[in-house]
């Protein structure tokens, strides 16, 4: 089983949908990510969380450490969000252990 | 430069042939990591480096692949003998050091083994 897991693996949505991306992880952590992978392979990082909530433009991410689960959301999703969304987790050393992401595609 | 840097973009080599990946970090960012993600999977690590500390090895997969820090700046990751498996695209990142810090990624250095 992997340290993070991340559900669903894949996902399309119609423009405007509401969209909820979850990660589960395995180990106790010092802090989560949230990156963002579009075609051609460029990472970019959208949050870092080690308690509660962030929220950055039309992104909301959330963590709940007792569960050892993270969510991201989408609102009003358009279709320059389609890319792969990766969950990434640091635990006891600096290294980050990722998911295997989800591809998201948004329909216009 | 402003973001990370990395070099080449794009690599074909044929299988037995050593390469060599370079990243330029952050400037002033002391925490440099090397991940290879293959196709259809997920970001694996291969090294840290921390200031002048010993870097972290544990995610080399065998003793063909190496790295260097140099000056606690530039990185090169070189990878002797090249086998088809190594086709990958490896991605430096680099960060300020601390529990709430954020990776910035290079775009990347997309290797294929012929």
């Amino acid at each position: 089983k992997n340290e993070v897991e991340q559900s669903p693996q894949n996902l399309t949505a119609q423009e405007g949908e509401f969209i909820t991306i979850n990660c589960s992880y395995s180990v106790g952590i010092s802090a989560l990510h949230w990156l963002q992978q579009h075609p051609g392979g460029g990472i970019v990082s959208l949050f870092m969380l080690s308690s509660g909530k962030k929220k950055h433009g039309r992104l909301i991410a959330t963590i709940n450490i007792q569960e050892k689960h993270s969510s991201l959301h989408i609102t009003a999703s358009h279709p320059r969000d389609s890319a792969v969304y990766i969950c990434a987790v640091r635990g006891g050393s600096e290294k980050l252990v990722f998911g295997k992401g989800t591809k998201l595609t948004v329909n216009p | 430069g402003a973001g990370v840097s990395q070099s080449p973009s794009n690599k074909v080599t044929e299988k037995g042939k050593d390469v060599e990946l370079r990243c330029d970090p952050i400037s002033g960012h002391t925490a440099l990591y090397w991940y290879r993600q293959s196709l259809g999977q997920g970001l694996e690590f291969l090294i840290y480096f921390q200031g002048n500390s010993a870097p972290d090895k544990s995610g080399l997969p065998s003793d063909r692949f190496s790295a260097e820090r140099t000056g606690g700046s530039v990185s090169t990751l070189t990878i002797q003998r090249t086998q088809q498996e190594d086709s990958a695209v490896y991605l430096c990142a680099s960060s300020l050091v601390g529990v709430e810090t954020e990776a910035f990624f290079g775009q990347g250095t997309r290797l294929t083994v012929v």
